[in-house]
């Protein structure tokens, strides 16, 4: 099994930061990664696809980038409705996730 | 637009069954793949398994011997069963839409709601 490893797990950041969170793989997933956010009581919405690649209908302030084993999503700018749960998941093989980052406003 | 909804019983006891329902309109699920995955308490989330757009299926090694997909094209839905549940099945279970070419199988871009499954005596 590949393992992903996420950090922070807590995040308090203020509105208009840029705010980064990290995805680690247990091994080389060659780019197959992707990025999911989940608001409180709702299904998960996936962001980022294939590490960087921006799903329709997403704010253009999420972005992702890595390669080999270390991934990271990025917000450029906070915004109030942005807190939720961030979940990596990768599927170069089987499928798995990582533990979920939770982002809070300080 | 398509839209999923989970379905079935809230609680299951120990050593028993739970089944779901995954209904799908919108789309065909004649096309692409069709999961479940599932939320326990804390956090941890967990990819179950799939069923393909022909029928076929692919199951998370760790469940292998307790799970089944299966499907009914002609009411659009997949099932999921688990046999002999534990406290340890308590979870939250999702089913969601994949990606259909080697890129984007794996790429869950529609999710149902959730149903939230107790296994307790």
């Amino acid at each position: 099994d590949i393992q992903m490893t996420q950090s922070p797990s807590l995040l308090s950041a203020s509105v208009g930061d840029r705010v980064t969170l990290s995805c680690k793989a247990s091994q080389n997933i060659y780019k197959y990664l992707n990025w999911y956010q989940q608001k409180l009581g709702e299904a998960p919405k996936l962001l980022i696809y294939y590490t960087n690649s921006l799903q329709t209908g997403i704010p253009s302030r999420f972005s992702g980038s890595g390669s080999g084993t270390d991934y990271t999503l990025t917000i450029s700018s906070l915004q109030p409705e942005d807190v939720a749960t961030y979940f990596c998941q990768q599927y170069n093989s089987w499928w798995t996730f990582g533990g979920g980052t939770k982002l809070e406003l300080k | 637009e398509v839209q999923l909804q989970e379905s079935g019983p809230g609680l299951v006891k120990p050593s028993q069954s739970l089944s779901l329902t995954c209904s799908v309109t919108g789309y065909s699920i004649t096309s692409n793949y069709w999961g479940w995955i599932r939320k326990f308490p804390g956090n941890k989330m967990e990819w179950m398994g799939y069923i393909s757009y022909s029928g076929s299926t692919s199951y998370n090694p760790s469940l292998k011997s307790r799970i089944s997909i299966t499907r009914d094209t002609s009411k659009n839905q997949f099932f999921l069963q688990l046999n002999s549940v534990t406290t340890e099945d308590t979870a939250t279970y999702y089913c969601a839409r994949s990606g259909i070419t080697i890129a984007a199988m794996g790429v869950m871009d529609a999710w149902g709601q959730g149903a939230s499954v107790t296994v307790s005596s």
